[in-house]
């Protein structure tokens, strides 16, 4: 059975702090997103990475940093978080030459920032 | 970048009748097409997906969508709601041979006895 675990289910954390979000797959996978999830606005592209040290910027990496060190684990870091980045993030991964076309998702880190 | 539109944030209906979620992109060029569902406080998991081949697709839990590509459509259906139906749906799309998904807003359904 297919996997993409996320290191916390919620979390809370203080306006300034620096906050990082883990996401492992065990589907040898190449390419691993982060979007955050917002009521109304449905799911929006943060960072995603196609390979080792790879990363690309997606809709909104304002305010977030990737890491992505080894190719089952991609980080996702507020450098400095803040209280409208208060949201739902999801992480998710995809096979690069797979015939699915399909992007398996982690169970969300519900992000509070007071 | 694709443009997805979920007509209505939510939809109720009996159990027992038909839900139907409409979808619509704007890609001029037949994009992948795909449903996801999300329980509450769960992650995302497919439903169903359009890629190449026949345009009416059956997923699982009995859904169903038709990609129209004179309407840019791709509706969802499922002739007899039932309970466990009652969830957020998500309609997503992304450019043939691109990785990135573009996302509606989402419709929330609930499903009244």
């Amino acid at each position: 059975d297919v996997k993409v675990t996320q290191s916390s289910r919620y979390l809370v954390k203080r306006t300034g702090e620096k906050v990082f979000l883990e996401c492992v797959q065990d589907m040898d996978h190449e390419n691993m997103f982060w979007y955050r999830q917002d009521p109304g606005l449905g799911l929006r592209l943060i960072y995603f990475s196609y390979d080792v040290k790879m990363k690309e910027k997606g809709d909104i990496p304002e305010g977030y940093s990737v890491s992505r060190e080894k190719k089952e684990r991609f980080s996702l870091i507020l450098e400095s978080a803040s209280t409208n980045q208060t949201s739902m993030y999801l992480c998710a991964s995809i096979e690069r030459q797979g015939a699915r076309h399909e992007q398996y998702f982690g169970p969300g880190t519900r992000l509070t920032v007071t | 970048a694709q443009s997805v539109t979920q007509l209505g944030s939510h939809v109720s209906v009996s159990e027992g009748a038909l839900v139907l979620l409409r979808c619509n992109y704007s890609s001029s060029v037949p994009p992948y097409l795909f449903w996801y569902v999300q329980y509450p406080n769960q992650g995302l998991q497919l439903l169903l997906k359009y890629t190449t081949g026949a345009t009416l697709v059956k997923g699982i839990n009995g859904f169903e969508a038709e990609f129209k590509k004179s309407e840019t459509s791709f509706h969802l259906t499922k002739p007899s709601a039932h309970m466990s139906d009652a969830a957020e749906y998500f309609c997503a799309v992304s450019d043939q041979g691109d990785y990135k998904l573009s996302f509606g807003a989402g419709t929330t359904v609930t499903v009244r006895a």
